[in-house]
């Protein structure tokens, strides 16, 4: 069964870091894009980050460059957002989520997480 | 930053036509894809490359595209339509993502 599980969300003081797993199953992460997205309660989806099906490219929104980064662990196919110098704002649930067609690294979303929850607050 | 706009809301009968707008400047260039949202859970796919259906998704849900405006169409609503819609395209470049404020669809 194709799917995402999230984890690693929880509450953490303004200025701390949180790493984010998203541990995939059912497909390899070597032949497809992944991106987090993120909701703040109340609010919209923001997409926050990419990594490219070979590993070779990150791209993030303006908010968070600089303080968060993408990244992978082939061997336990699993994708992780790390997330330094944490604020309030980065308050929201946080999806990862897979791109549809294999050695794509955009275009649709097909498949993605439940959403973990990160609270910034002090 | 590239921005894609939708209206916050769009409110229709049961048995009518929803009609939910993407506009962007880069959309000529870029495809749409449309999530739907239920308060709780993750997107869901509904529509990608602007008018192409997944598999599962009812035929009532259709999407369309001209020049800079990409329209998602539910015809025929259903009470089980209400939920909070999302389109998602990328700027020019195709490197980075977007996706609307999001359109809440109210079914009266």
């Amino acid at each position: 069964q194709v799917q995402l599980v999230e984890s690693g969300g929880g509450v953490v003081q303004p200025g701390r870091s949180l790493r984010l797993s998203c541990a995939a199953s059912g497909f390899t992460l070597r032949t497809y894009g992944m991106h987090w997205v993120r909701q703040a309660p109340g609010k919209g989806l923001e997409w926050v980050a990419v990594i490219w099906y070979d590993g070779r490219k990150t791209y993030y929104v303006d908010p968070v460059t600089g303080r968060f980064t993408i990244s992978r662990d082939i061997s336990k196919n699993t994708v992780y957002l790390q997330m330094n110098s944490l604020r309030a704002d980065d308050t929201a649930v946080y999806y990862c989520a897979r791109s549809q067609d294999d050695y794509s690294n955009y275009g649709p979303f097909d498949i993605w997480g439940q959403g973990t929850m990160v609270t910034v607050s002090s | 930053s590239y921005e894609v706009t939708q209206p916050p809301s769009v409110s229709v009968s049961p048995g009518q036509t929803a009609t939910i707008t993407c506009s962007g400047d880069a959309l000529p260039q870029q495809y749409v894809y449309w999530y739907q949202q239920k308060p709780g859970q993750a997107p869901v796919l509904v529509i990608y490359k602007d008018s192409e259906r997944p598999s599962g998704i009812p035929e009532r849900f259709s999407g369309s595209s001209s020049g800079t405006m990409v329209t998602l169409t539910i015809s025929g609503v259903q009470a089980e339509d209400e939920a909070d819609y999302y389109c998602h395209s990328a700027d020019s470049s195709g490197i980075y993502v977007v996706f609307g404020g999001g359109t809440k669809l109210t079914v009266l």
